[in-house]
């Protein structure tokens, strides 16, 4: 397998509330995994990244590890705010030298004040 | 630091016309990459270049589409003709090499009358 599996959106919570978007991937070995963000209107920015098991991304109060028991990279925040509302892709390299990304489908983050 | 330049921003065209895309990467970036956004499929690859050669092309939909990197700072991706289910949003990305993470460009929004 190929491929990455984010959660279903859209994602609705409050101001402050704490944030869990669900990543699971297939691969073989253990490929750079990604978290990127798109804000209306805008191409999709680096959020944060993982090179190696057991590694842990941060940017911005987001954080996701790295875990190959589970083959996840689930995204967390402790508290969000309404202009964390974007829509959320999990990625990873894809196989081969090249430097090819394998995207999820996008979660749909909606915070409300 | 100048990112990845797309233009133009919108593009409105009667079917049947030429549209060309445009794409500056990020200057010493090896890979290139043309991706389409719908709300229907998501985020697509079209076509990525390694070192301004086409590396793979599956994703792109049909012979009505095609894409060039004649040298190191620009891309084009050409529909013709254009029909009105190739409406979208077109980013361009670009990253170096290894782990290096892909740079969005803010799109082309393109739409087929």
């Amino acid at each position: 397998g190929n491929s990455v599996t984010q959660m279903e959106g859209p994602v609705t919570l409050s101001e402050e509330a704490f944030l869990t978007i669900n990543c699971t991937y297939t691969a073989t070995g253990y490929p750079s995994l990604f978290w990127y963000v798109q804000y209306p209107g805008e191409g999709l920015q680096l959020l944060l990244k993982a090179t190696k098991a057991d590694d842990k991304g941060s940017n911005k109060g987001f954080e996701a590890t790295y875990r190959k028991e589970t083959t996840s990279f689930h995204l967390e925040k402790g508290s969000v705010q309404v202009s964390d509302s974007a829509v959320y892709f999990c990625a990873r390299k894809g196989l081969g030298g090249y430097n090819k990304l394998i995207f999820g489908a996008g979660t749909r983050l909606a915070v409300h004040p | 630091d100048a990112g990845v330049i797309q233009s133009p921003r919108h593009e409105v065209t009667e079917m049947g016309q030429e549209v060309t895309l445009r794409c500056k990467p990020i200057s010493g970036h090896d890979y290139l990459f043309w991706y389409r956004q719908t709300m229907m499929r998501g985020l697509e690859l079209l076509i990525y270049f390694n070192n301004n050669v086409p590396i793979d092309d599956s994703g792109m939909p049909e012979d009505r589409f095609s894409a060039k990197m004649p040298n190191a700072s620009f891309s084009t991706l050409k529909i013709q003709p254009s029909e009105p289910r190739d409406s979208a949003v077109y980013f361009c990305a670009s990253s170096g090499r290894g782990n290096q993470p892909q740079h969005f460009g803010d799109g082309t929004r393109l739409s087929i009358l």
